[in-house]
């Protein structure tokens, strides 16, 4: 099975910071990742598919890259509602979904 | 608007049975891939299971293999978790997602509510 980490587990930033978190895939998974957006009591939001592909109606403070194992979603500049938890998921196949343990982004 | 809605949780006995149900509206429900998703209290996503949009094709994760069932009616578009020999670990917010690529993963784009699920004695 593919396993999911990301990095950093948590991260204090202040509005206005360039944020970057990091999943790695423990096998190579081309480039079928997505990342998401959860806010306390709400479902996850899609952000980012296939890596690096915004989705519709996000805006383009967020965005996504790598392929194979690693990859990184970056916040350009934090906004007040950007706080919250990023999962990514691995996708590479419809056979077996994994999500990462998720990062938690607060306020500093 | 596009929009599901899950039903069907609630407080169960360990070993015992429930039947989850997710509601699907404002798109064509028989042309995507449905997940069921969970969140124990405080942790974080777990990809429980999926279906083909023609029912042909169901994944699970290990932990509910043998225990879950996924289902759907394409007919009533609805999609279904039969849960069966239920466990304390099984504990969790249930989601009901849609996967937006119709014939690859690209992402779960449409998601329910959610409906909770204790099991405890």
């Amino acid at each position: 099975d593919i396993q999911m980490t990301q990095s950093p587990s948590s991260v204090s930033a202040s509005v206005g910071d360039r944020v970057t978190i990091t999943c790695r895939a423990s096998q190579g998974i081309s480039s079928w990742l997505a990342w998401y957006q959860q806010k306390p009591g709400k479902a996850p939001k899609l952000l980012i598919y296939a890596a690096s592909s915004l989705q519709s109606g996000v805006p383009s403070r967020f965005s996504g890259s790598g392929s194979g194992t690693d990859f990184t979603l970056t916040i350009s500049s934090l906004q007040p509602e950007d706080f919250a938890t990023y999962y990514c998921q691995q996708a590479n196949s419809f056979a077996l979904f994994t999500f990462g343990p998720g990062t938690k982004v607060d306020i500093k | 608007e596009v929009q599901l809605v899950e039903s069907g949780g609630g407080l169960v006995q360990p070993g015992g049975s429930l039947r989850l149900s997710c509601a699907a509206s404002g798109f064509t429900f028989s042309s995507y891939w449905m997940s069921w998703v969970r969140q124990a209290p405080g942790k974080g996503l777990e990809w429980v299971a999926n279906i083909k949009q023609d029912g042909s094709e169901k994944y699970y994760v290990d932990s509910v293999k043998g225990r879950f069932t996924i289902s759907r009616d394409n007919a009533k578009n609805s999609l279904y978790l039969q849960m069966n020999s239920l466990r304390a670990e099984d504990t969790a917010v249930y989601y009901c997602a849609r996967d937006q690529g119709i014939a690859a993963p690209y992402g779960m784009d449409v998601w329910g509510q959610g409906t909770t699920v204790t099991v405890s004695s």
